[in-house]
């Protein structure tokens, strides 16, 4: 049974440009949530989907966007990349149960 | 964005002895959990507390929800060269189909030189 997973693993952007994230969830689970991990330290919540929309978001801004499809994977868009942007984004996925949060690998974004 | 207290930012252990970390938060949560990540991977969910006094083993991991619904401790006995990693607490309020996870800062746990 796949856990969750991210693709790409690995990612280098310009300044300015976009990028899209994928995150495919758990078999079984229904929602997914996107965080952000800064170097050093603790993953920071972006927003959740749930049937396709978004439930809950976190404090960033616009530039910051998502999605989720019928078949519950999920993208997560960055516009107008900045250097701060550089950082692992995790992907978790529950189904019911909030407090059974599955997470995937990660996708190490590099803004330059 | 807003994070949890967590202390101390790292330590170093050798084999066999016992660690203690823990968390606070000025808000309170109904549910604390505790994660460990490995480099290059996801955190990897240890412990769930979901009452206020509660305290929880896994294993040689004990975890304990703080009577004020603001803190929680993880102990680990008789540390293991394979317990170095991050270890990050984090709060949830959970409500309808909401809820999402505030983390701690993390404890960086090493070996000892």
């Amino acid at each position: 049974d796949a856990g969750v997973t991210q693709s790409p693993t690995h990612l280098i952007k310009t300044r300015g440009q976009q990028v899209t994230l994928r995150c495919s969830p758990k078999s079984g689970h229904d929602t997914v949530s996107w965080y952000q991990q800064a170097l050093g330290q603790g993953p920071q919540f972006i927003f959740q989907y749930y049937e396709e929309e978004e439930r809950q978001r976190g404090n960033f801004p616009d530039r910051f966007s998502g999605h989720q499809f019928p078949n519950y994977s999920s993208e997560l868009n960055v516009n107008a990349l900045l250097l701060g942007d550089s950082a692992l984004y995790l992907c978790a996925s529950r189904s019911g149960s909030p407090y059974g949060y599955t997470f995937g690998s990660g996708t190490r974004l590099t803004v330059v | 964005g807003q994070q949890l207290n967590q202390s101390p930012q790292s330590m170093f252990i050798q084999e066999g002895e016992d660690v203690s970390m823990n968390c606070t938060s000025s808000s309170i949560f109904n549910t604390w959990l505790w994660y460990k990540q490995d480099p290059g991977e996801g955190p990897v969910l240890l412990i769930a507390l979901y009452k206020a006094g509660e305290l929880t083993s896994n294993g040689r991991l004990t975890a304990q929800f703080g009577i004020t619904r603001k803190d929680s401790f993880l102990n680990i006995s008789a540390s293991i060269p394979s317990d170095v990693g991050i270890y990050f607490c984090a709060g949830l309020n959970y409500g309808g189909s909401q809820g999402n996870l505030i983390f701690g800062k993390g404890t960086k746990l090493s070996v000892k030189p």
